[in-house]
């Protein structure tokens, strides 16, 4: 199955600074790349997300770019602000019948005001 | 529209004893998940289901059962509970692509055993 890897596991920013988080997937047949953002005792909560016919997608503040040929994709939050404060996780999909996904284990994103 | 419901949301069980952990959703969604959260950890996919009458295992489904009578209801069985299964279980839903692959989580149980 589907092994998701996602980098850094905590992530410390000074607010207006941009974050990154990375993640890497295994199947290549993946073809769905969501991010989902997780409030302390909340639901996640899907973010942005692209499919694999897209490079690059972007959605205000936040940015997410797939390279199918390294499967690799990453989450770029640019001028960060306090309610930014989170735990993001990614997660692919090479499940076309049925939609699971594979979640990485998360990054805790912390910015410092 | 409610989206995604799950009952109760916090349980302390005894080693060994049984509960089922209710999840509904009113989108009509034709597919439906129950994840584990351990602290600090990712979700680990307990069971699915892809229509009603249709489940299968996840990643983690030991000491787990599921049923899929109806198209909104995926209530998650936990039979002789242990402290293994002390985690936050949350309930997702999605309509798939014609819609959106977008997963739908519910707000979560927090489950305790002691």
């Amino acid at each position: 199955g589907e092994n998701v890897e996602q980098h850094p596991s905590t992530l410390s920013v000074q607010e207006g600074d941009s974050a990154v988080i990375k993640c890497t997937y295994s199947d290549s047949a993946s073809n769905y790349f969501p991010w989902y953002k997780q409030e302390l005792g909340k639901r996640p909560q899907l973010i942005i997300d692209i499919r694999s016919n897209v490079g690059e997608k972007k959605d205000q503040r936040i940015a997410v770019t797939l390279n199918k040929t390294a499967k690799h994709f990453s989450l770029h939050i640019t001028e960060t602000q306090p309610e930014d404060s989170a735990v993001y996780f990614c997660a692919a999909s090479d499940s076309p019948n049925d939609y699971k996904l594979s979640f990485g284990a998360g990054t805790t994103v912390t910015v410092r005001a | 529209n409610a989206g995604v419901t799950q009952t109760p949301k916090f349980r302390i069980l005894k080693i060994g004893q049984s509960m089922t952990l209710q999840c509904a959703q009113d989108m009509n969604h034709n597919y439906m998940y129950w994840y584990r959260q351990d602290p600090g950890m990712g979700l680990k996919l307990i069971y699915y289901s892809v229509g009603a009458g249709i489940t299968d295992k996840g990643e983690v489904p030991n000491g787990y059962n599921v049923s899929r009578s109806t198209t909104e209801d995926f209530p998650l069985r936990l039979e002789l509970a242990a402290p293994s299964q002390t985690s936050v279980y949350f309930c997702a839903s999605t309509g798939g692509v014609t819609l959106s692959n977008e997963q739908f989580f519910g707000p979560g149980t927090r489950l305790t055993v002691l």
